[in-house]
């Protein structure tokens, strides 16, 4: 089955860049979001279609595509930027949702 | 503003079926635009698809759940729902019902931009 990787933790100090990245052989062809969950919270989407940005997210998110690789930068990092980050997209065909296994930011 | 609502049993006997529904209010569950999904995280782990409806009843299914899956759709009363049967102690979660956005022509399953509350169904007896 279709797998969408991603590193488990990530960790930087506040104000700094920090960098999420999600490897699928299929995201060359399909398109990657990006979930914000904090605990005991649904998750929200913060980035879609590689590099959108919904009406209320940050500016200091953004998202970027580069062959079977996408990346969540967050630029300056702030204290309430903790929390899961999650990748999700569709396998070849378009008709089977994946997630990544979900990347923990924590801001030292 | 769009609102997602998840209701059923907290806890269901192991081999026995899981049901719930999704409330939608706010807006239409019968707009030709999205699909509408389900999407389930085991305690301390990550999220996972479960499958996504349209009003019409077309549904796409995990792949790694579909045999054990049904979901079904009551546009009267703008409700969408899920059943899972033969349940284990491995399908206790918090359960998310959530607004799929998709490419209707050709359809190509995109991105969940609105989410209920999540519920948490445990499997125990």
């Amino acid at each position: 089955s279709y797998e969408l990787t991603q590193p488990p933790s990530v960790s930087v100090s506040p104000g700094q860049t920090a960098r999420i990245t999600c490897s699928g052989d299929a995201l060359p062809k399909q398109y990657a979001y990006w979930y914000q969950q904090k605990p005991g919270q649904a998750p929200v989407l913060v980035i879609y279609k590689d590099s959108e940005r919904p009406s209320g997210i940050p500016e200091r998110f953004s998202g970027s595509s580069s062959g079977t690789t996408v990346t969540l930068t967050i630029s300056g990092v702030q204290a309430e930027d903790e929390a899961d980050y999650y990748c999700q997209s569709a396998d070849s065909s378009g008709t089977s949702v994946v997630f990544g296994g979900g990347t923990k930011l924590t801001v030292l | 503003q769009l609102q997602l609502q998840e209701s059923g049993p907290g806890l269901v006997k192991p081999s026995e079926t899981l049901s719930l529904t999704c409330t939608v209010s706010g807006g239409s569950i019968s707009s030709s635009s999205y699909y509408w999904g389900w999407i389930r995280q085991p305690p301390g782990k990550g999220l996972e698809w479960i499958g996504s409806i349209y009003y019409s009843g077309s549904t796409y299914y995990n792949p790694s759940l579909k045999s054990r899956v049904t979901i079904s759709v009551d546009t009267s009363k703008n409700q969408f729902s899920l059943k899972l049967s033969s349940v284990t102690a491995a399908d206790t979660a918090v359960y998310y019902c959530a607004r799929h956005n998709v490419e209707v022509f050709g359809v190509v399953l995109l991105y969940f931009d609105y989410w209920g509350q999540g519920t948490l169904v445990t499997v125990s007896s």
